[in-house]
């Protein structure tokens, strides 16, 4: 069975600050890959998603992401961190639309 | 538009009792998917529905779980008995469609099991 492993549970960073959270999945075969976030008191909702084509997927809210096939990865990257994005940030990986699995979360907390 | 529709909201009962979740997802969509998300950790899928016809659910505890999607709208997972370990928050998704991938969640029901 594929499995997600997040490297941080908690981050905390100052505004400004710059962002990555890493990502590991388990399975070998073609993967489809995601981002979602969980705003304090808010829904799961997807930042970005990489299903084929260029690895360096753009997302909303100046999120980023790259696919590494070789190293199995798809870390979450952001320039300059706001207080906005504290959330809980979740990896998922599904196989052809179904085997959706998601890690468990790295909670980010920006100091402002 | 719409979101995905949850209720209740919250839910307290004792182990060995039964309890019901409803769903309702955004109108046109296809795809329905329920998650068990444990404090902690990630959400877990238990169950997918593709209209009224399940496409995976490996992980669905069946000997005390039960879902079903009539009419290929809304949906009701059932635990009957609950036990202490079923304490979760139940997280109902939808999407366009199974190849759309992009899943809209609903605010979720908590669930303690007491």
């Amino acid at each position: 069975a594929q499995s997600v492993s997040q490297h941080n549970h908690h981050v905390i960073l100052s505004e400004a600050a710059s962002l990555e959270l890493g990502c590991n999945y388990s399975y070998g075969g073609t993967v489809n890959l995601f981002w979602y976030v969980q705003y304090p008191g808010q829904h799961l909702q997807l930042l970005l998603k990489y299903f084929s084509g260029d690895p360096l997927v753009k997302g909303i809210k100046g999120f980023e992401a790259e696919f590494i096939k070789s190293k199995f990865s798809f870390n979450l990257r952001k320039p300059s961190v706001q207080w906005s994005d504290t959330a809980e940030y979740f990896c998922a990986v599904s196989r052809d639309g179904q085997n959706f699995v998601f890690g468990p979360g790295t909670r980010l907390s920006v100091l402002p | 538009e719409a979101g995905v529709a949850q209720s209740p909201r919250y839910k307290i009962i004792e182990k060995r009792q039964s309890v019901a979740f409803w769903c309702n997802p955004i109108s046109g969509h296809a795809t329905l998917y329920w998650y068990q998300q444990i404090l902690g950790q990630g959400p877990k899928l238990l169950i997918q529905f593709q209209n009224n016809g399940v496409v995976d659910d490996s992980q669905l505890p069946k000997d005390r779980f039960s879902a079903e999607r009539l009419k290929g709208v809304d949906s009701t997972l059932k635990i009957q008995p609950a036990k202490l370990e079923d304490s979760a928050v139940y997280l109902c998704a939808s999407s366009l469609s199974q190849g759309s991938y992009e899943q809209y969640f609903g605010p979720g029901t908590r669930l303690t099991v007491t």
